[in-house]
């Protein structure tokens, strides 16, 4: 079935450095990719989309790239904060619904 | 403001005694769905309702129930819990089909069943 991965569970960073996450996807018909940020003790909140017409989307500090070719996708923040420290996660659906995600990546930022 | 309330946030309850967990959007969503979340699992989706009165199973729906009998609300049932039933669940909403937008998601509800 359909199925969203990560190669890392966790991510340690200096702060200020940048971040990059990654996420392999199964489900080639996968249409519409979101980033999730997930803090303690809260709920999912969104970060960055993509459609699967694009192959990169920039927000403020952060920035997805979408490889359709190997199904992959990954999230880069630039300049990480003590404030991004927080579970991620990448979700996929098809036709904008039903969104599939995968088990998180845990990003640490360092002092 | 936009928002997906759950409540209760925290319930703690024994095995077999029937509970509900509800879930109201003020968007006007017409999709909403409801995850369970373990470690190392992620969110895993339970049931979804594309609209009022439509239901259907997601990846891990036994042992809950849903309904939808109002556009806003959707509420989770657990008619005799488990232990396994353990977890953090999430209530999301979005637009509809067709329209790429993100899934807004309620703060959650941690449940322990003992």
């Amino acid at each position: 079935g359909e199925s969203v991965g990560l190669h890392l569970p966790t991510l340690s960073v200096q702060e200020g450095d940048n971040s990059i996450i990654n996420c392999a996807y199964s489900n080639s018909a996968s249409d519409y990719f979101i980033w999730y940020k997930q803090e303690s003790g809260k709920g999912p909140q969104f970060i960055i989309d993509i459609r699967s017409n694009m192959d990169k989307r920039q927000g403020q500090r952060v920035t997805v790239l979408l490889n359709k070719t190997v199904k992959h996708l990954s999230l880069q923040i630039a300049a990480t904060q003590p404030g991004d420290s927080a579970v991620y996660f990448c979700a996929e659906s098809f036709y904008g619904q039903n969104f599939v995600f995968g088990p998180g990546t845990r990003l640490s930022v360092l002092p | 403001e936009a928002q997906v309330t759950q409540n209760p946030r925290y319930l703690i309850t024994v095995t077999g005694k029937k509970l509900t967990v509800t879930c109201s959007q003020n968007m006007n969503h017409e999709y909403m769905s409801w995850y369970r979340q373990d470690p190392g699992l992620g969110l895993r989706q339970i049931y979804y309702s594309m609209n009022v009165e439509v239901t259907d199973k997601g990846d891990v729906p036994e042992g809950y129930k849903v309904s939808r009998k109002e556009k806003r609300n959707f509420p989770l049932i657990l008619e005799s819990p488990s232990p396994n039933q353990t977890s953090l669940y999430f209530c999301a909403s979005s637009t509809r089909q067709g329209i790429y937008t993100e899934a807004f998601f309620g703060q959650g509800t941690r449940l322990t069943v003992v």
